[in-house]
């Protein structure tokens, strides 16, 4: 069974340029996250989906961040335009849980994105 | 408000024993996490305690004390491929949110 997949695995961009990461969770599972770990910090949770629809967004840092998972399937994390600060590891993570109950999470190898 | 904290560096000789701390403050708590993660790979899952106590898995117990705000993971018989950073993470009521720590960079030497 395929893990969480994510693309790219390294992007490296301009300030103010736009770039799309790309999620492919666990087929099956309804409920998506996506995370992110700046340089030196603890990974931080930015959203969760829950199939198609945004469950909890309050970890988004501003409006340049825009995430989709338009079918419920896939999920895209776009950043417009980017800045300096939101070089770091964004890591998606996908749960089969549908309770509210804790279950583990299957987190994927991250795109670790650079901003010059 | 919520805070996790635990130590940023450990290091520990091959075949010993370490145990990880993790103290946490969070409004609403479902449950704790501890996950393994080797420098540029995704955490991986290593434990999930609801209830207080411990429970082992092999060489690694976690142990979880609710009153305390508590964990530790511990580590027996240490291999040098256990050298990676172990991130305590709370997982909140009312949701889905998941709070991790900064994690602990584990060195094994021989």
């Amino acid at each position: 069974e395929a893990g969480v997949t994510q693309f790219p695995s390294h992007s490296v961009i301009e300030k103010g340029q736009t770039v799309t990461l790309r999620c492919d969770p666990i087929s099956g599972h309804d409920n998506l996250y996506w995370y992110r770990r700046v340089m030196g910090k603890e990974i931080k949770f930015l959203l969760h989906f829950v199939k198609e629809s945004k469950q909890d967004e309050s970890g988004m840092p501003n409006n340049r961040f825009l995430a989709e998972r338009t079918g419920g399937t896939y999920s895209t994390l776009k950043v417009q335009p980017a800045e300096l600060e939101d070089s770091g590891v964004y890591f998606c993570a996908s749960s089969q849980e549908t309770d509210g109950v804790g279950t583990e999470a299957f987190f994927g190898q991250g795109t670790r994105l650079t901003v010059v | 408000g919520q805070n996790i904290d635990q130590p940023t560096e450990m290091t520990a000789t091959e075949g010993a024993i370490v145990q990880i701390n993790c103290t946490y403050q969070t409004s609403g708590f479902n449950g704790l996490f501890w996950y393994q993660q080797h420098a540029g790979e995704a955490p991986t899952f290593l434990s999930y305690n609801v209830l207080d106590g411990l429970e082992e898995k092999g060489r690694f117990s976690s142990f979880l004390s609710r009153s305390k705000g508590y964990s530790y993971l511990l580590l027996k018989e240490l291999q040098m491929k256990d050298s990676a950073s172990y991130l305590c993470a709370v997982k909140r009521t009312g949701g889905f949110k998941t709070i991790f720590g900064a994690g602990t960079r584990l060195f094994v030497k021989a």
